[in-house]
């Protein structure tokens, strides 16, 4: 069964502090990965997307992470600000055909002043 | 463009009533799902259509769940009668890769803001 694990489940970090998040995968065969952000009360919005070729890949002061071989992924948030608080969500697809996409159940970080 | 539109966004209502959510996806986009979230399943895909076709409706809980998009632009999620079981956000979402599996094998998912509904 297709499975998608975050961790922590939750976090609270200091304003300026960076913070690392955890999703590990067993969705197979394996085409993509995406990081979402959900804010409070809103719809998720993509981050970043990672294919089994790349293995970093920076939007603004967020960086993933993928090592296909360990079915790991990171997310990495640098200088944290107050908005960041939200919902991080590792959402993984499988290649060929019909497959539909696996939701990890999202860390939520906290960031504080 | 404003996005996926969801209406209501926020819905109470008393145990056997009937209850009807409402998705505008974004102009072009071919792909519509259904997900609704809680905090103890997270995100659960409920239905996915492709060129306004019920494509996977796996997901739906039981019968008296029901989803229908008559046209590319617009889409319902029905619960008659609902329970207080049901009470999560339901989220629509939208997406423009041709040939899309019922959650984006390559493509963003672009969701409206969820509709949160409390049946008392």
């Amino acid at each position: 069964k297709n499975q998608v694990e975050q961790s922590p489940q939750s976090l609270i970090i200091l304003e300026g502090k960076n913070c690392t998040l955890q999703c590990n995968y067993t969705v197979s065969p394996f085409s993509n990965l995406r990081w979402y952000k959900q804010d409070t009360g809103r719809g998720p919005v993509s981050l970043t997307i990672m294919t089994f070729s790349e293995n970093t890949k920076s939007n603004g002061r967020y960086t993933a992470t993928l090592d296909a071989d360990t079915k790991q992924s990171s997310l990495h948030i640098t200088a944290s600000q107050l908005s960041d608080s939200a919902s991080y969500i590792c959402v993984v697809s499988a290649a060929g055909g019909y497959q539909k996409v696996t939701f990890g159940t999202g860390t939520k970080l906290q960031v504080i002043p | 463009d404003a996005g996926v539109i969801q209406s209501p966004r926020h819905e109470v209502t008393e145990m056997g009533q009937e209850v009807t959510l409402r998705c505008k996806p974004i102009s072009g986009h071919n792909s519509l799902f259904w997900y609704r979230q809680t905090m103890m399943r997270g995100l659960e895909l409920l239905i996915y259509f492709n060129n306004n076709v019920p494509i996977d409706d796996s997901g739906m809980p039981e019968d008296r769940f029901s989803a229908k998009m008559p046209n590319a632009s617009f889409s319902t999620l029905k619960i008659q009668p609902s329970e207080p079981r049901d009470s999560a956000v339901y989220f629509c979402a939208s997406s423009s890769r041709k040939g899309l599996a019922g959650g984006a094998n390559t493509g963003e998912l672009f969701f409206g803001e969820g509709s949160r509904l409390t049946v008392l």
